[in-house]
């Protein structure tokens, strides 16, 4: 079955310009949940999605948001951009008793 | 005290050689462990997924999670230069909820 896939796979803002990345999860995996990648802080949770709910939330502050929609596809945006936003960005999906299945992120560069 | 220790490495072993790789934690609330593989540009690949605590065994791999000193390992046995990759630890406190993920360690197998 296809994974979590993940749109687009690189992309290139400006500082102060805003971001959305898209989220398709496997076919059956209502939670969806976004993940922040760099070389110094690892991986850390931004948010988690059920049934279009936001369920739980990392310690990001307000400008990073998401949602989910009536199929589980998800969103996330980011709202005038910094430069240490820059990092990969990477979404899981999940069914009930299952580890998450992670996408191959998408890239973003905030110049 | 960050809430997953992992040893960065990076971790060189030679072929056919059996690697051991761990991670510890803080705070035992945590019902289920996670060992995810990632190579360079990629996003996280789920290896093992356990519940509580004892051992688990796919393949060449044992994943073991001791909940009384908060201990979670990963054994390959066998290893393979396509082993070469970060190898990350997780916990969540129930299924479907964020992840805590360690830092990871670079595993480096030469043939």
């Amino acid at each position: 079955k296809a994974g979590v896939t993940q749109t687009p796979r690189y992309l290139i803002k400006t500082r102060g310009q805003q971001v959305t990345l898209s989220c398709s999860p496997i076919s059956g995996h209502r939670s969806v949940s976004w993940y922040q990648q760099t070389p110094g802080q690892g991986l850390q949770f931004l948010f988690e999605y059920f049934s279009e709910t936001q369920r739980n939330k990392g310690n990001f502050p307000g400008r990073f948001s998401g949602r989910q929609f009536s199929n589980s596809r998800s969103e996330m945006n980011v709202s005038t951009l910094e430069l240490g936003d820059s990092a990969l960005y990477l979404c899981a999906s999940s069914s009930q008793g299952e580890g998450y299945t992670f996408g191959s992120g998408t890239r973003l560069t905030v110049v | 005290q960050k809430e997953v220790e992992q040893d960065p490495g990076p971790l060189s072993v030679p072929e056919g050689a059996i690697v051991s790789l761990n991670c510890t934690y803080s705070n035992s609330a945590f019902q289920y462990f996670m060992w995810y593989r990632q190579y360079s540009r990629k996003g996280p690949e789920l290896l093992m997924y356990t519940y509580s605590s004892g051992n688990k065994e796919d393949g060449r791999f044992t994943a073991q999670v001791d909940k009384s000193s908060k201990y979670i390992s990963l054994f390959i046995r066998d290893s393979q230069p396509s082993d070469s990759a970060t190898y990350l630890c997780a916990r969540a406190r129930n299924s479907g909820y964020a992840l805590n993920f360690g830092k990871g360690t670079s595993l480096l197998v030469t043939p």
